[in-house]
């Protein structure tokens, strides 16, 4: 069966720097999501991408977080300068069309800022 | 943002007994409630869905309920197996922000021999 794959599992980083989590969507998918679920809290939203460009931020997605997706098969989130706060689960998610109502989930990056 | 609640963050019920999740809601905006399955380590998995159209949906063990004029859904799953063990989230979405799912604080079930 067709998955979704993120890598890193985990990543440990020192405040300040830079990370990039990296997500493989299910190859026929088109609409591509990352959310967030700090420990303790909801899963929350971050960002919409379709058609290689933003179609939906929320507040957290700031000047800090970017998206990209560099050749067609890689789904990236960066965060330029991690703060403790960013702590957190980041999952990937995609869609195969805006007629489908499942998302397929990656199995999360779990991101540790110290 | 509670837009979606699970007031109840754990059940306990006995395999082969029936499992109720609830949820309500406060947007009358969402077009679309879905169930999500997960289990430690790994991202959410898909149940079942119900369009606002709709006041119930079945899919094998699993069926949904949705009460519009209450703004409240249920997940029923009978029989409940071991497997079903499980964090069970509610989730809802729009059709003008498609796919952008707003996620419950999520209810941990246990299924006891």
């Amino acid at each position: 069966e067709p998955e979704v794959t993120q890598t890193p599992s985990h990543q440990v980083t020192q405040m300040g720097q830079e990370v990039i989590l990296r997500c493989v969507p299910i190859s026929n998918h088109l609409y591509f999501y990352w959310y967030r679920q700090i420990l303790g809290q909801k899963v929350e939203f971050l960002v919409s991408f379709y058609n290689n460009e933003i179609s939906e931020k929320s507040e957290i997605f700031d000047d800090q977080f970017s998206v990209e997706r560099p050749d067609g098969s890689n789904f990236t989130l960066k965060i330029r300068s991690t703060k403790l706060e960013d702590s957190a689960m980041y999952f990937c998610a995609s869609y195969r069309s805006s007629m489908n109502t499942e998302a397929f989930f990656g199995q999360g990056t779990r991101l540790t800022v110290v | 943002d509670q837009q979606v609640k699970q007031n109840s963050p754990s059940l306990s019920v006995q395999e082969g007994r029936i499992s109720i999740l609830n949820c309500d809601y406060t947007n009358s905006m969402f077009d679309y409630f879905l169930w999500y399955k997960k289990y430690p380590a790994e991202g959410p998995t898909f149940l079942i869905s119900i369009s606002s159209i709709k006041d119930k949906n079945e899919d094998g063990r699993f069926t949904v309920f949705l009460n519009k004029s209450a703004k409240h859904l249920s997940l029923h799953i009978v029989p409940s197996q071991p497997g079903d063990s499980a964090v069970y989230f509610c989730a809802a979405m729009t059709t003008d922000s498609w796919g952008k799912l707003q996620f419950g604080a999520g209810t941990q079930v246990v299924v006891t021999p």
